[in-house]
């Protein structure tokens, strides 16, 4: 069975560009988390989506940043016009079901460095 | 609101020393705890948790024990390996508060040293 993929796993912009994070949770999870990491920190939750809703985007910056889980095919993260403080490790988790079993599947992650 | 501390890293031992890594938290209701590792490059993965008070996690020779009295998680090895060298992070649940969201704690890096 097939952990939460995430990719690209590496990806590099320059300032101005878009940059797109695809994440496929696993099996059966129709639940996904995006957490944002910067270099030497913890993990700063972005949002929360289920098949074609947002249900909380209140770590989302209000400004470039949007996120999508389609009913069919990978929850995106979309970042337009991307600056250097984007640079961080995105992460994209997922569960079974919402609520507050806590346990997340992680994917491994995409790091992105913007020039 | 609920929150979870952890003891600031880096946590630098040699191989088969004792760890320990101290979690506390805040939470307005009867949270779950866990503990979660992240290995170099990697995303993080569920190492232990316990749901209720007094109940003991554990996995991979690490232990953690739920004390409500003293609102505390602290996480343990009587011996660690060089490949326990990683950032292991503190989270809790709370059906009460943030009820679809772990609150994160900043992570401790541990380095083991041969």
């Amino acid at each position: 069975n097939a952990g939460v993929m995430q990719n690209p796993r590496h990806l590099v912009r320059r300032r101005g560009q878009e940059a797109r994070l695809r994440c496929s949770p696993m099996k059966g999870h129709s639940h996904v988390y995006w957490y944002r990491q910067l270099p030497e920190e913890g993990l700063k939750f972005m949002v929360y989506l289920q098949k074609e809703n947002i249900i909380d985007e209140s770590g989302m910056p209000k400004e470039r940043f949007s996120a999508e889980f389609p009913k069919e095919g990978p929850s995106i993260l979309r970042i337009q016009q991307v600056v250097r403080g984007d640079s961080a490790a995105y992460f994209c988790a997922s569960s079974p079901t919402g609520g507050n079993t806590g346990e997340l599947f992680f994917g491994e992650g995409s790091r992105l460095t913007v020039l | 609101g609920n929150s979870v501390t952890q003891m600031e890293g880096p946590v630098t031992l040699s191989e088969e020393a004792f760890l320990t890594i101290n979690c506390t938290y805040t939470a307005t209701g009867y949270p779950s705890l866990f503990w979660y590792v992240q290995y170099p490059g990697e995303g993080l993965q569920l190492l232990l948790k316990a749901t209720k008070a007094d109940d003991k996690g554990s996995n991979k020779g690490f232990e953690a024990t739920y004390r409500k009295e003293t609102t505390s998680f602290h996480l343990e090895k009587g011996s660690v390996q060089v490949s326990d060298s990683a950032v292991y992070f503190c989270a809790l649940s709370d059906p009460v508060d943030s009820n679809y969201q772990l609150i994160w704690g900043a992570g401790t890096k541990l380095i083991i040293k041969p």
